[in-house]
């Protein structure tokens, strides 16, 4: 069965250089979040589209962006780079509730490093 | 303060010695309890999702239940390929239907041969 798609799966990065990442749902999910996973941690949740409308909120630094389009992809712009953010990001993607049980299934993540 | 809490941190097995890994939630507005697999490196892998006090689910060697604070995973006659990070989360009502997991820290199973 086709899985999340995340690209790409490894990102070097200098400290305040802009990094942008790219995730593509399972076909027919219509819903995409985004979360970070830190050395150790678990994971936490970012943000959450539905209809390219933004739906949930959570941790995100100001500098993260994200957006959703037409086909359901997603992708997640973090500008000016700290090392902090070096982590496993994760890109999940469901049926809105609405549509039938909301079973968030994860991509395989990009590793972002920043040095 | 919502929080997921899981214990133990880390557990070792014998092949075969069957065990549960238990997760204790205290938040309002649950709208589901999910249990995922993860591998080192490696996106979180579905398990189970829970939603009433009594609810059971199987798969293969697990087996989750859910009572109104707490969730336990049971796993019978493990295998080493069971050995992963076992993760518990929650999915709390946000009103916008697209809801954020609460996730807990993690159970570490080693399971040796």
């Amino acid at each position: 069965a086709a899985g999340v798609i995340q690209s790409p799966r490894h990102l070097i990065k200098e400290k305040r250089e802009t990094a942008t990442l790219k995730c593509y749902p399972i076909p027919r999910h219509d819903t995409v979040y985004w979360y970070q996973q830190g050395p150790g941690q678990d994971p936490q949740f970012l943000i959450s589209f539905y209809e390219k409308m933004q739906s949930d909120k959570g941790s995100i630094p100001d500098r993260f962006s994200a957006q959703q389009f037409s086909d359901y992809h997603s992708e997640l712009n973090m500008s000016s780079l700290e090392l902090g953010d070096s982590a496993l990001y994760f890109c999940a993607s469901s049926l809105h509730w609405t549509r039938g049980a909301p079973e968030q299934y994860f991509g395989p993540g990009t590793r972002l490093t920043v040095t | 303060e919502d929080q997921v809490t899981q214990s133990p941190e880390a557990l070792r097995l014998q092949e075969g010695e069957s065990s549960s890994l238990n997760c204790s939630y205290t938040v309002s507005g649950l709208r589901g309890l999910f249990w995922y697999r993860q591998d080192p490196g490696k996106g979180p892998e579905f398990l189970f999702t829970l939603y009433s006090a009594g609810e059971e689910k199987e798969k293969e060697r697990l087996k989750a239940t859910l009572t109104k604070k707490e969730s336990f995973l049971h796993i019978t006659a493990p295998k080493p390929e069971d050995s992963a990070t076992y993760l518990c989360a929650v999915r709390l009502y946000s009103g916008g239907g697209a809801d954020g997991l609460t996730f807990g820290k993690g159970t570490h199973l080693i399971i040796q041969p």
